[in-house]
């Protein structure tokens, strides 16, 4: 079946580096992912958003780009701090009954930030 | 904007007890309701969701059930708990524009 949010486990970084996080999905028709930072004990946070039209977009210290033609999308952190530590997870959603949209997660990842 | 709060925060039940998890909403009317449950390290499970009061729609079969009584107010519950049902259950709603927002979790422990 389709998936989405095919992440590897845990990455590691220096404090003050940048930080990228890969995300890739299997269903070609998706046009709309979003990001999340759970930190632990917490539910998740919504971080940033993309929609198929775009191939980047940028926040307060994050860009994530897509790619389309590979089904891949990359969550940057720039200047990577302390408390960006926390699961990150890369989700889509999808339209159910009525209006609900339900989101599809992967199991994240994991990123440790290192002193 | 909206707010979400779920209690209790944690919760530790013997097998075969009863559960009710409740979660309500404040900031936004007539939102869409979900209750995910999350197992340690992994990604989130839709368990159910929910469009209107009195409607339920549940994504995989279970011992969980779930309720709307009011439209800001959404309840996970079962008869008796299976030790598989612990977990990190999270209530979700959705705005407007569509955006989903989390409370903050119960920590379900099932002895």
């Amino acid at each position: 079946g389709e998936s989405v949010g095919l992440h590897l486990p845990t990455l590691s970084v220096q404090e003050g580096d940048n930080s990228i996080i890969n995300c890739a999905y299997s269903n070609s028709a998706s046009d709309y992912f979003i990001w999340y930072k759970q930190e632990s004990g917490k539910g998740p946070q919504f971080i940033i958003d993309i929609r198929s039209n775009m191939d980047k977009r940028q926040g307060q210290r994050v860009t994530v780009l897509l790619n389309k033609t590979v089904k891949h999308l990359s969550l940057q952190i720039a200047a990577t701090q302390p408390g960006d530590s926390a699961v990150y997870f890369c989700a889509e959603p999808r339209v159910g009954s009525g209006s609900a949209r339900q989101l599809t997660f992967g199991s994240g990842t994991q990123l440790t930030v290192l002193p | 904007s909206q707010t979400i709060h779920q209690w209790p925060a944690t919760l530790v039940q013997p097998v075969g007890s009863p559960l009710s998890l409740e979660c309500t909403v404040e900031g936004t009317s007539n939102p869409n309701l979900y209750w995910y449950r999350q197992a340690a390290g992994r990604g989130l499970q839709l368990l159910f969701y929910s469009v209107g009061i009195g409607q339920i729609s549940s994504e995989v079969p279970q011992n969980l059930s779930a309720s709307r009584p009011q439209d800001r107010q959404f309840i996970l519950s079962s008869k008796k708990l299976l030790l598989s049902d612990s977990g990190f259950y999270l209530c979700a709603c959705t705005d407007r524009v569509g955006e989903q927002f989390f409370g903050p979790g119960t920590r379900l422990t099932v002895l």
